[in-house]
C-alpha cells in the first residue's frame, strides 16, 4: 500500500526562525513529489521534484528529494506569520498521475 | 495561467437531498479530473479519477451510487453527493489535469466546496 508520512505533524515557531518539513514515501510507479500550501481553502502549489539531489527554491522556500532513502525535505528560511499553513506532500504516481497526499504539517509561526 | 472554477463554494443542504458540485476548466481542457474530500485537520483523500467521456474510478471504500461523478466534455466534470447525510458533510475539491501541460506541472486545483448537511 502506498505511504506518504510527513513529520512533525504541528509545529510552533517564532517568526525569523528556519523550519524543515520531512517527508517520507512508500510508493509504487513514482513519478515526482510535490509540496503545497494550504491555508483557508485550496493547496497552492510550491515544488515538484522529480530527480534526486536538485535543490529547488523560490525566494524563502525550498526542497530536495532523496530518491534512494525516499524521502524529501521543504526548508522555509527567515519565516514570516503569513508562513502559517498546511504543508502538505504528495506523490504522483502511475499511468493516470493520482495524487496520494500526506497528512500534511501544521506550521504556525507567531510574531 | 490555469484555472479551475468549482462552484458552489458554500452549501448547507437538508439531510436526504442531493447536491451537485461543478469544477470548469476556463482555459484548457481536463483530460483528468480528481476528485477529493477533506475533513476538519485532515488530509485531502482522493475519492475518484475520471477521465473525460468515459467512467470515474472510485477509491476503495467509496460509494459510486451516492458521489456520482460525471465528466462529459473536457472543461466540465460534477460531482453529486445523492441523499446527503451529516457525516457527508466536509470540503470537497476538485483538482484538473491537462495532458502535457507545464503550468503546476499539470495540476490545478479548484477552490474547494464547504458541504454541510443538517
Amino acid at each position: 500500500e502506498d505511504k506518504v508520512v510527513q513529520s512533525p505533524l504541528s509545529l510552533v515557531v517564532h517568526e525569523g526562525d528556519t523550519v524543515t518539513l520531512n517527508c517520507s514515501y512508500e510508493v509504487t510507479n513514482f513519478r515526482s513529489l510535490l509540496w503545497y500550501k494550504q491555508e483557508k481553502k485550496a493547496p497552492t502549489f510550491l515544488f515538484m521534484l522529480t530527480s534526486s539531489g536538485i535543490e529547488k527554491k523560490s525566494g524563502r522556500l525550498s526542497s530536495i528529494l532523496d530518491k534512494k532513502e525516499l524521502f524529501s525535505i521543504l526548508n522555509i528560511t527567515a519565516t514570516q506569520t503569513g508562513d502559517s499553513a498546511v504543508y502538505l506532500c504528495a506523490l504522483s504516481r502511475g499511468s493516470n498521475y493520482k495524487l496520494t497526499f500526506g497528512k500534511g504539517t501544521l506550521l504556525t509561526v507567531n510574531p | 495561467g490555469a484555472v479551475v472554477s468549482q462552484h458552489p463554494s458554500r452549501v448547507i443542504c437538508k439531510s436526504g437531498t442531493s447536491v451537485k458540485i461543478e469544477c470548469r476548466s476556463l482555459d484548457f481542457q481536463a483530460t483528468t479530473m480528481f476528485w477529493y474530500r477533506q475533513f476538519p485537520k485532515q488530509s485531502l483523500m482522493l475519492m475518484a479519477t475520471s477521465n473525460e467521456g468515459s467512467k470515474a474510478t472510485y477509491e476503495q471504500g467509496v460509494e459510486k451510487d451516492k458521489f456520482l461523478i460525471n465528466h462529459a466534455s473536457l472543461t466540465l466534470s460534477t460531482l453529486t453527493v445523492t441523499s446527503a447525510h451529516p457525516e457527508d458533510s466536509s470540503f470537497y475539491i476538485c483538482s484538473a489535469r491537462e495532458q502535457g501541460a507545464l503550468t503546476n506541472y499539470g495540476y490545478t486545483f479548484g477552490s474547494g466546496t464547504r458541504l454541510t448537511v443538517v
